[in-house]
């Protein structure tokens, strides 16, 4: 078993669509939450970024934790064409370990 | 500010064949990591250089070495490509190991082993 795992779509919506994109861990350890956006042919960049469990908001996007359910999700509202990208999670105690990246895609 | 800056971009290379992939970061950063993207494998850390003077392996270090030259340069050497080392690779850097601060990627370089 991965120790996270990501679901890796591809998924399609239309412009101004929800979108939840998901990631499950198996290490308790893991108290560093992050997600990060990649385009095509360019490397991540840091979307949000959340300690332990909770919600944090920036503009059209939401980061979710739940240790719990070891659990963390990525809400993006009313989205763009723009958002079209790869999402990875990531998560860390002291090295950080990336899910496989879901690809977007969000047509006008 | 180039931020991480990678060389080559692309790179075919044959069996058995050797390279360096060089990196270097102008953000005066700490800790320097290199990653390997596989299609449905995510990012796999290779090694990482948490300061100047220290390196230590991965997740996936076999068939690979790294030399971090200077704080601002890390490079990872192919002693002898094998076909399994076909992939997309990141150098990234960030201020500290500690995965408290954010972790800067570069563009990346295509390797192709045929």
């Amino acid at each position: 078993q991965k120790e996270v795992e990501q679901d890796p779509g591809p998924l399609s919506v239309p412009e101004g669509a929800i979108v939840s994109l998901n990631c499950t861990y198996s290490n308790s350890a893991f108290q560093y939450f992050m997600w990060y956006r990649q385009y095509s042919r360019k490397g991540p960049e840091l979307l949000m970024y959340t300690y332990s469990s909770g919600n944090k908001e920036d503009g059209r996007f939401t980061a979710q934790v739940d240790k719990s359910s070891k659990y963390i999700s990525l809400f993006i509202r009313d989205s763009q064409p723009s958002d079209s990208a790869t999402y990875l999670c990531a998560m860390s105690d002291n090295d950080m370990r990336f899910g496989a990246g879901t690809r977007l895609t969000v047509k006008p | 500010n180039a931020g991480v800056t990678q060389t080559p971009k692309f790179q075919v290379l044959k069996t058995g064949q050797s390279m360096t992939l060089q990196c270097a970061q102008d953000m005066n950063h700490n800790s320097m990591y290199w990653y390997r993207q596989d299609p449905g494998m995510g990012l796999r850390l290779i090694y990482y250089s948490a300061s100047e003077g220290t390196t230590d392996k991965g997740e996936v270090p076999n068939g690979y070495n790294v030399s971090r030259l200077n704080k601002r340069e890390f490079s990872l050497r192919l002693e002898s490509a094998a076909p399994s080392q076909t992939s997309v690779y990141f150098c990234a850097s960030s201020e500290w190991r500690a995965v408290r601060t954010e972790a800067f990627f570069g563009q990346g370089t295509r390797l192709t082993v045929v």
